[in-house]
């Protein structure tokens, strides 16, 4: 099956630090990427989509400048959380879709920011 | 943004029992899809369900599209303390797009 990583598993940063996590869909080529992101016991809630090459469409009440992303290849997109605070404290997750419907998750990323 | 009405939200099982989870929504999708989430991982994907009326089985899964396409359900059979954990539903309009995502149900089973 499609199989997709992320890196690193988990990171606790300094606030007012900058944080990158990578997406990697490892067999398979992405066109589309995805970024949520998922607080305790709650549901995933779409931060960006993300197309090779593109820019990303963000959702309502997520800041762009805030929450970097680039998709710079087929296999590979980037979220970059600058200048983090304690609320960005959270659990991320990508997701990549290629040929199909299906969408295929990461393991997820958590980020504490201290 | 927008999330699908998925019930129940918690489930508490004895080992062996069935289960049975439903999502709802407003409006249409086209294609429907369940996914399963352990503490601290991703969701990963049960059953995609891709027509209207559409019966589809994984093993002791089985999940069914909606005729009105504004609904789904999945059951589980037999249920084993590994089914333990959070069981999500999405609903997505066309291939590639978006998934809006039910609010999950909580599975807990009792050896």
């Amino acid at each position: 099956g499609a199989v997709v990583s992320q890196h690193p598993s988990w990171v606790i940063c300094k606030s007012g630090t900058s944080v990158k996590i990578e997406c990697r869909s490892l067999d398979f080529q992405a066109t589309t990427m995805f970024w949520y992101r998922q607080f305790p016991k709650q549901s995933l809630m779409l931060m960006a989509t993300s197309n090779e090459g593109s820019k990303a469409t963000y959702e309502q009440g997520v800041e762009k400048d805030k929450f970097l992303i680039n998709h710079a290849s087929l296999t590979l997109s980037t979220l970059t959380v600058t200048s983090a605070h304690p609320e960005d404290s959270s659990f991320y997750i990508c997701s990549a879709s290629g040929d199909y419907y299906e969408q295929y998750f990461g393991p997820g990323t958590r980020l504490t920011v201290t | 943004g927008q999330q699908l009405n998925q019930s129940p939200q918690s489930m508490f099982i004895q080992e062996g029992e069935d289960v049975s989870m439903n999502c709802t929504s407003s409006s249409i999708f086209n294609t429907w899809l369940w996914y399963k989430q352990d503490p601290g991982e991703g969701p990963v994907l049960l059953i995609a369900l891709y027509k209207a009326g559409e019966l589809t089985s994984n093993g002791r899964l089985t999940a069914q599209f909606g005729i009105t396409r504004k609904d789904s359900f999945l059951n589980i059979s037999a249920s084993i303390p590994s089914d333990v954990g959070i069981y999500f539903c999405a609903g997505q309009r066309a291939s590639g797009s978006r998934l809006t995502f039910g609010e999950g149900t909580q599975l807990t089973v009792n050896p």
